[in-house]
């Protein structure tokens, strides 16, 4: 049963073009999103997150839009870079840090993002 | 120097032996965790400790125990390993239990045979 669902297991953007990675779930007591990059042979690091009050979030390049009507969150990078070729795995929660049960971290299966120059 | 690092790196075993993967921070955090990424690509959390506290312990065999000697370090100990458990295994620390202030470690790559 999966409760977040990243469909696209890859995806393949030109440098200096925007990259949109997407991002499902299911349960609607998730409260708090998250995305997370990982390089090979690295642990995840956090990026980005998103609490359900806003349905937008900005960092720089890195955007994240939450649609929870939807239960969709998707995340921006304009413009990309080769340096942001890696995995992004989207997370989520419903809360932001653990609250039991209801505020366990449960990530999504990865997409695998290739800039090409 | 390497904020959250974990020994080995790759861990090759037999089925029913027992093995430890270890991880040491050195960012001066209260709080430690312990992710399992299947061959599914999951990444599922299975214990976090606070201030040398077990705090998060999910649905685990009994064969893993973390153990936590100091705040720096959290162990994860696998007794009679199955095949089921071959997995890559992060570490992570924060200060507070939060999710946005994580760091992970490079990962254990445990393959059984």
């Amino acid at each position: 049963d999966q409760q977040v669902k990243q469909n696209s297991p890859s995806l393949s953007v030109q440098e200096g073009r925007i990259s949109i990675l997407n991002c499902d779930y299911t349960n609607s007591m998730f409260d708090y999103f998250l995305w997370y990059k990982k390089y090979p042979a690295e642990g995840p690091t956090f990026l980005i997150s998103i609490s359900s009050i806003k349905d937008k979030n900005e960092d720089g390049r890195f955007t994240v839009f939450l649609n929870k009507s939807a239960k969709h969150l998707s995340l921006h990078i304009v413009p990309s870079q080769p340096g942001d070729s890696a995995v992004y795995f989207c997370a989520a929660s419903a809360i932001v840090n653990y609250g039991g049960s209801q505020g366990n971290l449960i990530f999504g299966k990865g997409t695998k993002l290739s800039v090409k120059p | 120097d390497t904020a959250v690092s974990q020994t080995p790196k790759y861990l090759v075993t037999q089925m029913g032996n027992d093995k430890s993967i270890k991880c040491e921070q050195n960012l001066g955090h209260d709080t430690m965790y312990w992710y399992k990424q299947d061959s599914k690509k999951f990444l599922k959390i299975m214990f976090s400790y606070n201030n040398k506290e077990l705090i998060i312990n999910e649905t685990v065999p009994n064969r893993f125990s973390p153990k936590s000697p100091d705040k720096a370090h959290l162990n994860l100990h696998i007794n009679s390993l199955e095949l089921g458990d071959s997995a890559v295994y992060f570490c992570a620390s924060s200060q507070e239990v939060r999710w946005d202030e994580q760091f992970f470690g490079p990962g254990t790559r445990l393959t059984v045979l």
